[in-house]
């Protein structure tokens, strides 16, 4: 079957404009997170949804950060005033139920701010 | 809050070569320890996935050694590649998010 899809695969933006990048989960997947990764650093985690809502948020940087998951399936991750400090690779990953379930991760949207 | 540190930072060996990757986090209270494998500009590939209860995890070449009390987790590679050169991260499962070290940059040359 299809696993975790992210689109764009690459974003280049200006400075001080709002983002948006998309998750598609594994089908029936009710777990997803979000993470970013800088150059040379292992992914930091952002947010993790359960279903619609969010479970834990305590990872994203500030209130320019913003995630949704209206259906318990797509997620989409916005980026409000950007700035040239959120250039990283945003990745997202699914599981079956949550913690202790193995995470499956997308290719990534690399965010290039100019 | 969980810290994950991976040692060495960057690893070069010729072909043939058995190595050893290091990994160590500072809460025991986890579900489970994940090892990835990054190609340059490419995403996760997971290897191996030791749940809390589980000493070790083998697939092919790889094995993960998992000694929660401690705080530490090994992958051993045998008989490396050039096909093995990659970046290798360590993950560890807590309450609701995972965690990363910054991962081992692996070259195998031939």
């Amino acid at each position: 079957g299809a696993g975790v899809s992210q689109t764009p695969s690459n974003k280049v933006t200006e400075k001080g404009k709002y983002v948006e990048l998309r998750c598609d989960p594994i089908s029936g997947h009710t777990a997803l997170y979000w993470y970013r990764q800088s150059l040379g650093q292992g992914p930091e985690f952002l947010i993790y949804f359960q279903g619609t809502g969010a479970a834990d948020d305590s990872g994203l940087p500030n209130d320019r950060f913003f995630a949704v998951r209206p259906e318990g399936s797509v997620s989409t991750l916005k980026i409000q005033r950007t700035e040239r400090g959120d250039s990283a690779v945003y990745l997202c990953a699914s599981s079956p139920s949550g913690s202790g379930d193995e995470q499956y991760f997308g290719p990534g949207t690399r965010l290039t701010v100019t | 809050k969980q810290e994950v540190t991976q040692i060495p930072a960057a690893l070069s060996v010729p072909e043939g070569e058995n190595l050893v990757l290091n990994c160590s986090f500072t809460d025991s209270a986890i579900y489970n320890l994940q090892w990835f494998r990054q190609d340059p500009g490419k995403g996760l590939t997971s290897l191996l996935l030791i749940q809390s209860s589980q000493r070790e995890q083998t697939s092919g070449r790889l094995n993960a050694s998992l000694d929660k009390s401690s705080g530490r987790s090994t992958l051993y590679i045998a008989a490396s590649q050039p096909g093995d050169s990659a970046t290798y991260l360590c993950a560890v499962e807590g309450n609701n998010d995972m965690r990363f070290g910054a991962g081992t940059r692996l070259t195998v040359k031939p």
